[in-house]
């Protein structure tokens, strides 16, 4: 079956810590997302990228950092930096950037301890 | 420019009533619509979309009305049903340039 897999679906994390959220496709979708979900904010961009080994900032990228070393996977790693981690962080693809319908993976809750 | 404004935040509809959430945007180059239906810890699903060269879409109790001049957008939903309680995420995009844009999401409540 195609996809987006996110992995984990719960991960907790200590202040300080940096902690890596994966995200993983097999539509053979050009353009991947990473996208914040907090109550009553809606969805905020924070990177995406359209091709291999090239990414763009979205609309709060501070505090995050991404690569895309393959095609198929487009980790998310929440840093120290990030004030206030504590969110549903969701990842999404699309054949390319902003054509075409968004699928989204099942979200990662991330909890800061 | 890049907002897309989504009301109401809260909606709560008798079964077999409508529910109507509306949207509004500002920049013209948007000509991407979709509507996208999120249960509780699950991610958003694609539920209609529509591009501003036709004014209405419907998909089975589903309907997207789309007014360019107002810069505006609604999705309704035909005799709702409990199971149809859910977030409800309104997006634009202009075509091939940016990623969705979303509204702030409402959530639907269908009593019976």
């Amino acid at each position: 079956d195609g996809g987006i897999t996110q992995s984990p679906k719960y991960l907790f994390r200590k202040e300080g810590q940096n902690v890596t959220l994966s995200c993983e496709q097999n539509l053979n979708h050009d353009a991947m997302y990473w996208y914040r979900q907090d109550p009553g904010q809606g969805l905020r961009l924070i990177y995406y990228s359209q091709i291999v080994n090239d990414f763009q900032k979205g609309d709060i990228a501070e505090g995050y950092s991404v690569s895309r070393e393959k095609k198929e996977s487009f980790p998310l790693t929440v840093t120290s930096a990030q004030k206030n981690p504590t969110a549903f962080y969701l990842c999404a693809s699309s054949i390319r950037r902003g054509e075409g319908e968004a699928f989204f993976g099942q979200g990662t809750r991330l909890t800061v301890v | 420019q890049q907002q897309v404004k989504q009301s109401p935040q809260s909606l709560i509809v008798q079964k077999g009533g409508i529910s109507i959430i509306n949207c509004a945007y500002e920049n013209t180059a948007f000509d991407y619509f979709p509507w996208y239906q999120q249960f509780p810890g699950k991610g958003p699903a694609l539920l209609i979309a529509i591009r501003p060269d036709v004014s209405e879409k419907k998909e089975g109790r589903f309907t997207i009305s789309f007014n360019k001049s107002a810069k505006q957008f609604s999705l309704h939903i035909m005799d709702s049903q409990p199971g149809d309680s859910a977030t409800y995420f309104c997006a634009a995009a202009p075509s091939g340039n940016t990623p969705l844009v979303f509204g702030k999401g409402t959530r639907l409540s269908v009593i019976a």
